[in-house]
């Protein structure tokens, strides 16, 4: 059964620091790795998706990195802004279109 | 596009009343994932639909919990009787075939509150 376990659980920093946040997860026969961002009240915003082939994922501010043998997956915020405050929720697909999720990290950048 | 569409938004209701959360996919997305969100448990996935056919329902925590898809742009699920224990945010996605978590979109929830 896939385990997906996130560290650490709350981040507070100040504006224009980079950070990284850490996704590890049990079973290394993953289809995909994916980052989500979560607003309180609110739904889930797909950030990343790195593909089982892929090993790492960039959009703008963010870099998501996979590295199965290990069972982790990194994500890279740089220059950090005070709307980037939210929970970011790592999710593993063993393939069968079932993501299963890590409990999240909680993010407070402040201005 | 609208994105997932989830109704309603808030509900609060008794003990034992019968609750129905509703979802409209995105179009043209053939999968259909029902989740729950808990402080305690975080995301858990209750049960998925493929071309409207329930797929997994391990998910499901009781025979309380039923849900149907009777076609490709609505889905209900129903828990009957409810019971505090259920009150919890329960998010609607959907995800076209082959794409898994890029095709991944997901509602902005209905927060139940069973008293």
């Amino acid at each position: 059964k896939q385990e997906v376990t996130q560290i650490p659980a709350a981040l507070s920093v100040p504006e224009g620091e980079n950070l990284v946040l850490n996704c590890s997860f049990t079973d290394s026969a993953i289809y995909n790795l994916q980052w989500f961002r979560q607003d309180p009240g609110k739904g889930l915003t797909s950030l990343l998706l790195i593909q089982s082939s892929q090993r790492e994922q960039t959009s703008g501010r963010l870099n998501a990195s996979l590295d199965k043998s290990s069972g982790r997956s990194t994500l890279y915020i740089a220059a950090s802004q005070p709307g980037d405050s939210a929970t970011y929720l790592c999710a593993g697909n063993t393939g069968f279109q079932k993501l299963v999720f890590g409990t999240g990290t909680r993010l407070l950048v402040s201005p | 596009d609208a994105g997932v569409i989830q109704s309603p938004r808030h509900e609060v209701t008794e003990m034992g009343q019968e609750v129905t959360l509703r979802c409209k996919p995105i179009s043209g997305h053939d999968y259909l994932f029902w989740y729950r969100q808990t402080m305690m448990r975080g995301l858990e996935l209750l049960i998925y639909f493929n071309n409207n056919v329930p797929i997994d329902d391990s998910g499901m925590p009781e025979d309380r919990f039923s849900a149907k898809m009777p076609n490709a742009s609505f889905s209900t699920l129903k828990i009957q009787p409810s019971e505090p224990r259920d009150s919890a945010v329960y998010f609607c996605a959907s995800s076209k075939t082959g794409t898994g978590g890029g095709g991944y979109t997901f509602g902005s929830g209905t927060r139940l509150t069973v008293v």
